[in-house]
């Protein structure tokens, strides 16, 4: 059985700081590496995806991915109180993704 | 918005009823998904169709039945609907015009009483 494993939270950053979630994944030939953020009563929305191994940025987000201790991990800098929701890892088999694994989700709250 | 509708958004049903959601999708995404969304257990699928009339399960199928006569729907039904089946259910789609990326519907959050 495929799993992500991520953990729970809640995890608590002040306004302002660096908050790093991260994942880990127990198949060893997933390809594809995503995060998704899902606010309360909402559905997921992609922020990121991540193929290669390495550091990919966008914006205030930054996504890492280390496939030799697959984990893979996401970092907001400059947290808002708006970055407070729930974040999602996802994995895939394979480039064309046609299944994904989830993680259970991070609840990451933002401390004015 | 890539485009993902699903209907009915709120149902409340009794134990035993057949229950139909309903996922539209307008961008030509050729893979289509149902997950439910449960506490502590994250986002799980049920079924996926890779294609008009092409379905397979998930690793939580049973109870669940879907069907895909066109492109643009993807039809979830729970034969008979159990407490067990209450949730938020979700419907996915990716390729088309929005190329590999999964994107998600609005959700259906169904009580079975």
């Amino acid at each position: 059985q495929k799993e992500v494993e991520q953990n729970s939270g809640p995890l608590s950053v002040p306004e302002g700081a660096i908050a790093s979630l991260n994942c880990t994944y127990s198949d060893r030939v997933s390809q594809s590496f995503f995060w998704y953020r899902q606010y309360s009563g909402k559905s997921p929305e992609l922020i990121m995806s991540i193929y290669s191994n390495g550091d990919k940025e966008d914006g205030r987000f930054t996504a890492q991915l280390n496939k030799a201790s697959q984990y893979v991990s996401l970092l907001i800098r400059d947290s808002q109180p708006s970055d407070s929701a729930t974040y999602l890892c996802a994995v895939g088999s394979n480039f064309g993704n046609e299944k994904l694994t989830f993680g259970t989700g991070t609840r990451l709250t933002i401390i004015p | 918005d890539a485009g993902i509708t699903q209907s009915p958004r709120h149902k409340v049903t009794e134990t035993g009823t057949p229950v139909t959601l309903r996922c539209h999708q307008t961008e030509n995404h050729r893979y289509m998904y149902w997950y439910r969304q449960d506490p502590g257990h994250g986002l799980r699928l049920i079924h996926y169709s890779y294609g008009v009339k092409d379905t397979d399960k998930g690793e939580v199928s049973d109870g669940y039945s879907v069907s895909r006569s066109k492109t643009e729907d993807f039809l979830l039904t729970l034969e008979s609907a159990t407490s067990s089946q209450t949730s938020v259910y979700f419907c996915a789609a990716r390729g088309g015009f929005t190329g590999n990326t999964i994107y998600f519907g609005e959700g259906s959050w169904l009580t079975v009483v």
